[in-house]
């Protein structure tokens, strides 16, 4: 079955730092990869997603960048974090002959 | 395009009572619509898909949901609420042919009351 192990899950960064999210999958080859946004109180905000190896889409301009070095790692960064950077941060796949996504824990992230 | 739209950010129920939460859909081909559940500080998980297969799917934990295709609403039911249902909820859908293929309602926290 498929598995998202996303690390760590929480952190505190202070502004300006950089960050680093990790998210590794198990179960399943070539899948599509999303990282997504929670601010609080607010919906899911699709950030980023891929369909292979150095294949990155962004979806919303920001101060966020992402890569996919292997085929089930998918990295979150950031050189400098704003306070606006805080929330919970989700990956999930889509991928094989299932539709819907699988989801990790979340990476719950304030930036102070 | 495709969107969704969930009525109502927060709903609240009294323990046994039916739970509805509503689901709006657009989307330019046949849809695959989802429900998830999240509870806090953890990631999103399954409640029940729709697929083209039957229209009234039912899911884990007791719900289930409705296709309506002249209504293109796809609202989650229960008919008795536990204390443990108190999460929120989400509304999602997706058409097949591209890799962003999820797109989610703005979610209902649903409370339930003793």
């Amino acid at each position: 079955s498929q598995t998202i192990h996303q690390w760590p899950a929480t952190l505190v960064q202070p502004v300006g730092s950089p960050l680093s999210l990790e998210c590794t999958v198990e179960g399943t080859s070539n899948p599509n990869l999303y990282w997504y946004r929670q601010a609080a109180g607010r919906g899911l905000q699709l950030l980023f997603y891929s369909i292979g190896i150095d294949q990155i889409s962004s979806e919303v301009p920001q101060n966020l960048s992402a890569s996919r070095p292997q085929d089930r790692q998918f990295i979150l960064s950031s050189k400098k974090l704003l306070l606006s950077d805080s929330g919970f941060y989700l990956c999930a796949l889509t991928g094989g002959y299932n539709t819907e996504a699988f989801f990790g824990q979340g990476t719950r992230l304030t930036v102070v | 395009a495709q969107s969704v739209t969930q009525l109502g950010s927060h709903v609240s129920v009294s323990e046994g009572a039916l739970v509805l939460l509503r689901c709006n859909y657009s989307s330019s081909v046949p849809p695959y619509l989802f429900w998830y559940v999240q509870y806090p500080n953890q990631g999103l998980q399954l409640l029940l898909k729709y697929t083209s297969a039957a229209t009234l799917v039912k899911g884990i934990n007791g719900f289930e949901a409705e296709f309506k295709k002249s209504e293109t609403s796809f609202h989650l039911t229960k008919p008795s609420a536990h204390m443990s249902d108190a999460a929120e909820y989400f509304c999602a859908v997706s058409s097949s042919g591209s890799a962003r293929q999820l797109t989610f309602g703005s979610g209902t926290q649903l409370t339930v009351l003793p």
